[in-house]
């Protein structure tokens, strides 16, 4: 089975700085890997995602992850905070033989004027 | 594009009622996924089905039950309702063929309160 944890509930910054939100999975096959973004009463959207190929993935706003096979990690990144970048953030994990994902607890980032 | 559809976007109910949920997914995506978010928790995963047919199952409580009907769309029906019970329901669709390129699309989610 699949598991990821999220290191840090929340995470805060200045605006302008370096974003970074840890994200570590667990999974006994090659794994596919998402970050989702949720502002408040909305739905999740897709930030980056990997399934094969090259490792380091770019997604929309920015942000950018890379997955790290050795040390099972998927960290996502964003040189520079803005703040409509202020949001929880999700990272998941899925099996690519099983329909099923499994998410993180999730990491509110704050992003300060 | 298409989107995956949840229907209603809010609902209100009593202790001890039913409910339905439903999702339409994107056209060609024959795997749908439900997930429960609580207040300020990360989803949970329910139930989903691949084709018509129950394919995993997360922590879905006995009184609630899903199906995929002949069109694709999957309802959620939950009974006997509980205050616990409150929370954003999302659903997922994707394609097990284009999983790999296009990953999961989530709907904007239902929103239950039981009163």
């Amino acid at each position: 089975a699949q598991s990821v944890t999220q290191l840090g509930s929340h995470v805060s910054v200045s605006e302008g700085a370096l974003v970074l939100l840890r994200c570590n999975y667990s999974s006994s096959v090659p794994p596919y890997l998402f970050w989702y973004v949720q502002y408040p009463n909305q739905g999740l959207q897709l930030l980056l995602k990997y399934t094969t190929g090259a490792t380091l993935v770019k997604g929309i706003n920015g942000f950018e992850a890379e997955f790290k096979k050795s040390e099972t990690s998927f960290h996502l990144t964003k040189p520079s905070a803005h703040m409509s970048d202020a949001a929880e953030y999700f990272c998941a994990v899925s099996d690519p033989n099983n329909n099923d994902m499994r998410f993180g607890a999730g990491t509110r980032l704050t992003v300060k004027p | 594009a298409a989107g995956v559809i949840q229907s209603p976007r809010h609902l209100i109910k009593e202790k001890r009622e039913t409910a339905t949920l439903k999702c339409y997914p994107i056209p060609r995506h024959d795997t749908v996924y439900w997930y429960q978010q609580g207040p300020g928790q990360d989803p949970q995963f329910l139930i989903s089905f691949y084709e018509k047919m129950q394919s995993d199952k997360g922590s879905i409580p006995d009184r609630f039950s899903a199906q995929q009907f002949s069109d694709y769309h999957s309802e959620l029906n939950m009974s006997s309702l509980e205050l616990g019970d409150s929370a954003l329901y999302f659903c997922a669709s994707s394609s097990v063929r284009q999983r790999r390129l296009y990953g999961y699309t989530f709907g904007s989610g239902t929103r239950l309160t039981v009163v």
